[in-house]
């Protein structure tokens, strides 16, 4: 079946750090990939998405791109805050099929 | 985006009890979905909610143990019946659309079963 291999954390920076966190989707089609972003006693916000090939999503800073030779769709943040703490879920779905969400990376940014 | 309300927002119930979990929406939606997040983990589909039918559930998911209503577009219940501690848990709600195929979630309902 499909599955979301994300990028394991925690994962600790300081403010302004460049984030990374890779995400990589395995399915028999072409899904439309998405992030999405649970703050602490919260549920889950809709960060980015992106439904085809190339497309980019990009929302609060945080960018990511759809690399169909790879399914992969790497979150990526050039200055993060400490209000970007967080549980960030990488998701992946096609039209018709139940979501698929990977294990969740949780990142903690020190002032 | 659809805005989505949970009742109650956490509960602590004993074992053998049951609880019902209310979700509303600001719209009228086709989809809805529950989901299960147990401490420090991902999201499980528990079940996909269907207007003016039975719910279908994931494997390993039974209607006796989460029985499901859906009585309209804006609004579905969750039980959890014969709780135990492993139950213990957060229980999400959220919508899809249908042409932006996204979805959107409630804050969700933190259960602690004693």
């Amino acid at each position: 079946g499909d599955s979301v291999t994300q990028m394991e954390g925690p994962v600790t920076l300081s403010e302004e750090a460049f984030l990374t966190i890779n995400c990589t989707y395995t399915a028999t089609g072409y899904p439309s990939l998405f992030w999405y972003v649970q703050y602490p006693g919260e549920g889950l916000q809709l960060l980015l998405k992106a439904t085809k090939a190339d497309d980019k999503g990009s929302n609060k800073g945080f960018e990511a791109t759809y690399r169909k030779e790879t399914t992969s769709f790497h979150l990526e943040k050039g200055s993060v805050q400490v209000s970007d703490s967080a549980v960030y879920f990488c998701a992946g779905g096609n039209y018709g099929q139940n979501f698929v969400f990977g294990p969740g990376t949780r990142l903690s940014v020190l002032p | 985006s659809a805005v989505i309300s949970q009742k109650p927002s956490r509960d602590i119930c004993q074992r053998g009890t049951s609880l019902t979990i209310q979700c509303q929406v600001d719209s009228q939606v086709t989809m809805m979905f529950w989901y299960r997040q147990q401490p420090g983990q991902s999201l499980t589909l528990i079940a996909t909610a269907n207007q003016g039918s039975e719910a279908t559930y994931e494997s390993g998911f039974v209607i006796d143990k989460f029985p499901i209503s859906r009585p309209n577009l804006t609004f579905s219940t969750l039980t959890v019946s014969n709780m135990s501690p492993e139950d213990s848990s957060i229980y999400l709600c959220s919508v899809g659309t249908d042409f932006l195929y996204e979805q959107y979630f409630g804050p969700g309902t933190r259960l602690t079963v004693t």
